[in-house]
């Protein structure tokens, strides 16, 4: 079956550090992939996507590849700030007729 | 403005009684879908639609109940039966194409009394 994995959290990070959330998937097929952001008391939003092999996705300085080989996507930033924390989700879509499939969540903390 | 919105914001419930969330959506979506959240924990799926007068369970439909009788509108029933309710309840809606984004409502809170 379709399955996403993401590293476990916390994470926390001093602002304007580097930072890389892993994520990666077990799909048959081509599934697209997304990152979404959830900010405390709110909903998700879409942060960026990436609909094929090698599809770069980019959204507010975050960045993150699809990679078929390694069947990975994994969430990077150069350089975060206190306004990024949050808890970030990976998720996939195999096809139009079933529901994405989420990970667990990586909470994020930005310390200045 | 297009967009899903989910109504009320917080919600009690005493026990034995049923609750019902509201979620519309205004993006022409053909598909819906609740998911519970607890704290510190990622989305569960309660139940989803695909198109009007039809809805399939979840991971945990137990104790929750659905109608799709309208295209914009996917409300969610918190009956008696579920005995823990209390959580972060998100709907969201998506078109039926492949590979086509989710978008989400804002989230209804749900306390017991």
């Amino acid at each position: 079956g379709n399955s996403v994995t993401q590293m476990e959290g916390p994470v926390t990070l001093s602002e304007e550090a580097f930072l890389t959330i892993n994520c990666t998937y077990t799909a048959t097929g081509y599934p697209s992939l997304f990152w979404y952001v959830q900010y405390p008391g709110e909903g998700l939003q879409l942060l960026l996507k990436a609909t094929k092999a090698d599809d770069k996705g980019s959204n507010k300085g975050f960045e993150a590849t699809y990679r078929k080989e390694t069947t990975s996507f994994h969430l990077e930033k150069g350089s975060v700030q206190v306004s990024d924390s949050a808890v970030y989700f990976c998720a996939l879509s195999n096809s139009g007729n079933t529901p994405l499939v989420f990970g667990k969540g990586t909470r994020l903390s930005v310390i200045a | 403005d297009g967009g899903i919105t989910q109504s009320p914001k917080y919600l009690f419930r005493k026990e034995g009684q049923n609750v019902t969330l509201s979620c519309e959506q205004n993006l022409n979506h053909d598909a819906m879908y609740w998911y519970r959240q607890d704290p510190g924990q990622g989305l569960r799926l309660i139940y989803y639609s695909q198109i009007v007068n039809d809805f399939q369970k979840g991971d945990i439909a137990e104790g929750y109940s659905v109608s799709r009788e309208k295209k914009e509108s996917f409300p969610l029933t918190v009956t008696s039966a579920q005995k823990n309710p209390t959580a972060f309840y998100l709907c969201a809606s998506r078109p039926q194409r492949g590979g086509e984004t989710q978008y989400f409502g804002p989230g209804t809170r749900l306390l017991v009394l």
